[in-house]
């Protein structure tokens, strides 16, 4: 159980467009959920907290007008890079926190996205 | 600030070796800890975690951590690698605030020589 899946799990884009990613609970029922970027050979570096039904938490740093996220509901989040330029290259991964297990704290994660903006 | 060190960057060993990956923190206050490993070409998998208790943790594939609340650390150990366990191995601290954020250190990338 607690599966976490994204689509794409890659895309090329032009300079200037805006690409989507999903991502999704497939088993259960995510009250929470959390979008990181990956650096090549660096850590997860978290970008933003998204709840169902509110608007996300960006993290210090991270453009909310350049990095749309909406979790419109329980199973889904997405995040959508908006006129995206080569900088924002990387590795997108995000991961949802299971509300039937509200003391454990654990996040499952998704296999993430590869972004490539040409 | 918070954060989270991983001393050892990259780690090579050969199969029947123990293992011992250092992870140190930075928090003000009661935390969570977490050891993720990231398989080749897989999504990132919980080996173990900590909340409260027993400081030794055991998880899967016979990996354990102790969390040493004075040094701020929760080092992994395993006492015999597999070459299956060559991995990215990350930790993980969050912090009992409330919103359920992780902080995460930059990762150990572990090469088993079978």
């Amino acid at each position: 159980g607690a599966v976490v899946s994204q689509h794409p799990s890659r895309v090329i884009c032009k300079s200037g467009t805006s690409v989507k990613i999903e991502c999704r609970s497939l088993d259960f029922q995510a009250t929470t959920m959390f979008w990181y970027r990956q650096f090549p050979k660096k850590s997860l570096m978290l970008m933003a907290t998204s709840n169902e039904g509110s608007k996300a938490t960006y993290e210090q740093g991270v453009e909310k007008d350049k990095f749309l996220i909406n979790h419109a509901s329980l199973t889904l989040s997405t995040l959508t890079v908006t006129s995206a330029h080569p900088e924002d290259s990387s590795f997108y991964i995000c991961s949802a926190r299971d509300r039937r297990r509200g003391h454990s704290y654990e996040q499952y994660f998704g296999p993430g996205t590869r972004l490539t903006v040409t | 600030a918070q954060s989270v060190s991983q001393h050892n960057h990259h780690v090579i060993l050969s199969e029947a070796a123990s293992l011992e990956l250092g992870c140190n923190y930075s928090y003000g206050g009661t935390v969570n800890l977490f050891w993720y490993v990231q398989y080749p070409g897989q999504h990132l998998q919980l080996l173990l975690k900590y909340f409260s208790g027993d400081p030794l943790v055991k998880g899967i594939k016979g990996f354990e951590a102790e969390f040493i609340k004075s040094k701020f650390s929760f080092n992994l150990r395993k006492p015999s690698v597999q070459w299956s366990d060559t991995a990215e191995y990350f930790c993980a601290v969050m912090g009992t605030s409330g919103t359920y954020k992780y902080i995460f250190g930059t990762g150990t990338r572990l090469k088993v020589l079978a």
